[in-house]
């Protein structure tokens, strides 16, 4: 069956270290995959898209890492802060398509 | 630029009612989707909406639809609605939809049914 996975609901760290999400995927073919941050009560704000063909993907102190042997995308935040505090959503999508397949999204908790 | 509007931002319906959500997309932005999210299924496609013709559609019974009008904006209506339905409803625009565009949530109108 067809199924994405995202790491443990919720994750709890320390300010100033590295927060890694993790998204899992089986029996789909994605030309691309996309991270999401969703605040409570809030539509999901876009972060970051890697496509198939890319092996990672830097913004400011986000990192995306894809590998589609594996089937895994990681999603780092570096030097993290209370304020980044959110759900992370992992998506896939496909060429010409604006359709979205979502996992079901891990809490960050950032601790000052 | 405007961001994504969806309207109204709460509801509440009792069952067996209709309701209709609308979708105001970014400017220039061709490409509508709607998602369902709840607590258990989380964000859910229901279908996707390009120049006014339905590109795609998730699995979802046919008392849910939609359209889209020429200058993008679009409706999802929910027919004989059923307790089950009651859900934070969200629509995405992009320009295209596809390898390189990012979409854009709107808040959400969040339904509920008595």
């Amino acid at each position: 069956s067809q199924k994405i996975e995202q790491n443990s609901e919720a994750l709890n760290i320390q300010e100033g270290k590295t927060a890694t999400l993790t998204c899992n995927y089986t029996n789909y073919s994605p030309a691309y995959l996309q991270w999401y941050r969703q605040d409570p009560g809030r539509g999901p704000v876009f972060l970051l898209l890697i496509r198939e063909n890319e092996k990672e993907k830097r913004k400011e102190r986000l990192k995306v890492t894809f590998d589609t042997t594996l089937k895994q995308s990681l999603f780092h935040i570096t030097a993290s802060q209370p304020a980044d505090s959110a759900t992370y959503l992992c998506a896939l999508g496909w060429s010409n398509t604006g359709k979205l397949i979502f996992g079901q999204g891990t809490t960050l908790q950032v601790k000052p | 630029k405007a961001g994504v509007t969806q309207t109204p931002r709460y509801l509440i319906k009792t069952r067996g009612q209709q309701v209709t959500l609308s979708c105001s997309p970014i400017s220039g932005h061709r490409s509508v989707s709607w998602y369902q999210q709840t607590p258990g299924q989380g964000l859910q496609f229901l279908f996707e909406y390009f120049s006014e013709t339905q590109r795609n559609k998730g699995n979802f019974p046919g008392r849910f639809s939609g359209r889209q009008f020429s200058n993008s904006r679009s409706e999802m209506n929910v027919s004989t609605l059923e307790l089950g339905d009651s859900a934070l409803y969200l629509c995405a625009s992009s320009l295209s939809g596809g390898r390189r565009d990012e979409q854009f949530f709107g808040p959400g109108t969040r339904l509920t049914v008595l």
